[in-house]
């Protein structure tokens, strides 16, 4: 068990929908990361917030948003979704967000979109 | 946009084998991670590599960091059937947070 906890689990959806993702992080980690995981892109960095800040961005659509709240949990936004957003979403939590620091996945969230 | 590819993408061998997965890539990297992830699980961290042409020894594993940085390979000696999983390398770069996952290698040891 890292630590981290990402719910729900599994979440199927429909075309065009709105979906929350939630992720709390190790106690004692200040910064969370949002991945997508998918068969044919591998696994890609989405965003990385740090004490309630946006740090880093990677290959986020539009469509998705996230924030990092004062309690540090965090949640992926993801809209009008497409079939092609299906994949797993992952979040990750580290002490500092520094790129050496250790990331600590959680088990991640099962995005089926029909 | 910097790209690490693995090789092979797929491997499947007798438990007792030897086996060698690689991580290139054309950039350079200020260090490597290697990450293996089991079905219905997020990635675990085996080992940061730092320093160019660093050798790190994790009981059956070894892993390398090339010279100049843009390549790594896992070697494993003896597999056993709990190695399988999806290996992935990861590189960071100085003052860069984000991590940037290689294609992976799945590998399936046969009993």
């Amino acid at each position: 068990d890292s630590g981290v906890t990402q719910t729900p689990k599994h979440l199927i959806t429909a075309t065009g929908q709105r979906v929350t993702l939630r992720c709390s992080p190790r106690s004692g980690d200040l910064s969370v990361y949002w991945y997508q995981q998918s068969l044919d892109q591998g696994l890609q960095f989405l965003i990385q917030y740090y004490n309630g800040e946006e740090r880093a961005k990677g290959n986020i659509l539009e469509r998705f948003s996230a924030q990092q709240f004062p309690d540090l949990h965090s949640e992926l936004n993801l809209s009008s979704l497409e079939l092609g957003d299906s994949a797993l979403y992952f979040c990750a939590s580290s002490v500092w967000g520094r790129g050496e620091d250790i990331q600590y996945f959680g088990a991640g969230t099962r995005l089926s979109v029909l | 946009t910097q790209l690490l590819e693995q090789s092979p993408q797929f491997l499947s061998i007798q438990e007792g084998e030897n086996l060698t997965v690689y991580c290139n890539s054309s950039s350079v990297f200020s260090s490597l991670q290697w990450y293996r992830q089991e079905p219905g699980e997020g990635p675990v961290l085996l080992v940061t590599v730092v320093t160019g042409g660093e050798v790190k020894k994790l009981k059956r594993l070894t892993f390398q960091f090339g010279d100049a940085r843009k390549d790594s390979s896992l070697h494993i000696t003896a597999a056993q059937t709990g190695d399988t999983g999806l290996y992935l390398c990861a590189g960071t770069n100085f003052g860069n947070e984000k991590l940037t996952f290689g294609t992976g290698t799945r590998l399936t040891i046969i009993p």
